[in-house]
C-alpha cells in the first residue's frame, strides 16, 4: 500500500530533550515536505527537499533541521525543544513536488507536547 | 505572493441540504489549487484539485468546485450533506517552484442530523 508514515504518533517531552520525528514514504516520491499545524494557523511548512541530499528552509524552520540522506526517508530533528514547538507535525511527499498539480501525499501526523 | 483566504470559520448544515465552503485565493499567474479535508484526529486526504483542464472539478464523496478566475475563487460545493462530511476543510494553493503548499486557515464543516 502507498503511504507515508510517521513515527511516532504522540510525544510527550521535556524542554531541550533532542528529539527525532521520523517519516518514510514508499512511492519512490523525490518531494518531501514538513509542515507543523497550529489552530487558526492551518498548516505552515517547515523544511522541504527536492531530492536527495537537496533541503530548504520553509517558512517557520527555526528550531528545526532536516536531513535526506536517502530517498524515502526525511526525519525531523529538534535539537532542543521549546513549548513554543508544540503543535501538530505532517510530513508530505509527492512525485516532483513543484510542477504542474503533483499531489501531495501526508502522512497520519505526529502530535507533539514539549513541557 | 500567493496566499488563499477561506471565508468561514465554521459552517453548519442539516443533514441531506447542500454544503458551500468558501475560498478565495491570490496568485500573481495560473495557480495549482486544491481541497484537503481532515477528519479528527486523521491526516490529510485529497478531495480534489484543479489541473485548468476544467473549471469545474469533481472529487470524491460527491465533492465538486469551480475555479472562477474573475472572482479568484474556488469553492467547494456538495449537493447533500451527510453525516460522514463532518471535519476540518483546507484551501490550498502551491507555489510553483519550490512545491510548498499554502494552507487556508480552514473551514470546520459540523453536520446536524
Amino acid at each position: 500500500e502507498a503511504q507515508v508514515t510517521q513515527n511516532p504518533r504522540y510525544l510527550i517531552t521535556v524542554t531541550g530533550k533532542k528529539l527525532t520525528v521520523t517519516c518514510s514514504q514508499n512511492m519512490n516520491h523525490e518531494y518531501m515536505s514538513w509542515y507543523r499545524q497550529d489552530p487558526g494557523l492551518g498548516l505552515r511548512q517547515i523544511y522541504y527537499s527536492m531530492n536527495v541530499e537537496v533541503t530548504d528552509k520553509g517558512d517557520v524552520p527555526e528550531g528545526y533541521k532536516v536531513s535526506r540522506k536517502e530517498k524515502r526517508n526525511f526525519p525531523l530533528i529538534l535539537e532542543s525543544p521549546s513549548p513554543n514547538q508544540t503543535s501538530l507535525y505532517f510530513c508530505a511527499s509527492s512525485y516532483r513536488g513543484g510542477f504542474g498539480t503533483d499531489t501531495q501525499y501526508f502522512g497520519p501526523g505526529t502530535r507533539l507536547t514539549v513541557l | 505572493a500567493q496566499s488563499v483566504t477561506q471565508l468561514d470559520s465554521h459552517v453548519s448544515v442539516s443533514e441531506g441540504t447542500p454544503v458551500l465552503l468558501r475560498c478565495n485565493y491570490s496568485s500573481s499567474y495560473s495557480p495549482s489549487l486544491f481541497w484537503y479535508v481532515q477528519h479528527p484526529n486523521k491526516g490529510l486526504q485529497l478531495l480534489l484539485k484543479y489541473t485548468s483542464a476544467a473549471t469545474l472539478v469533481k472529487g470524491i464523496n460527491g465533492f465538486e468546485a469551480e475555479f472562477k478566475k474573475s472572482e479568484t475563487s474556488f469553492h467547494l460545493t456538495k449537493p447533500s450533506a451527510h453525516m460522514s462530511d463532518a471535519a476540518e476543510y483546507f484551501c490550498v494553493v502551491r507555489t510553483s517552484n519550490t512545491g510548498k503548499l499554502i494552507f487556508g486557515q480552514g473551514t470546520t464543516l459540523q453536520v446536524k442530523p
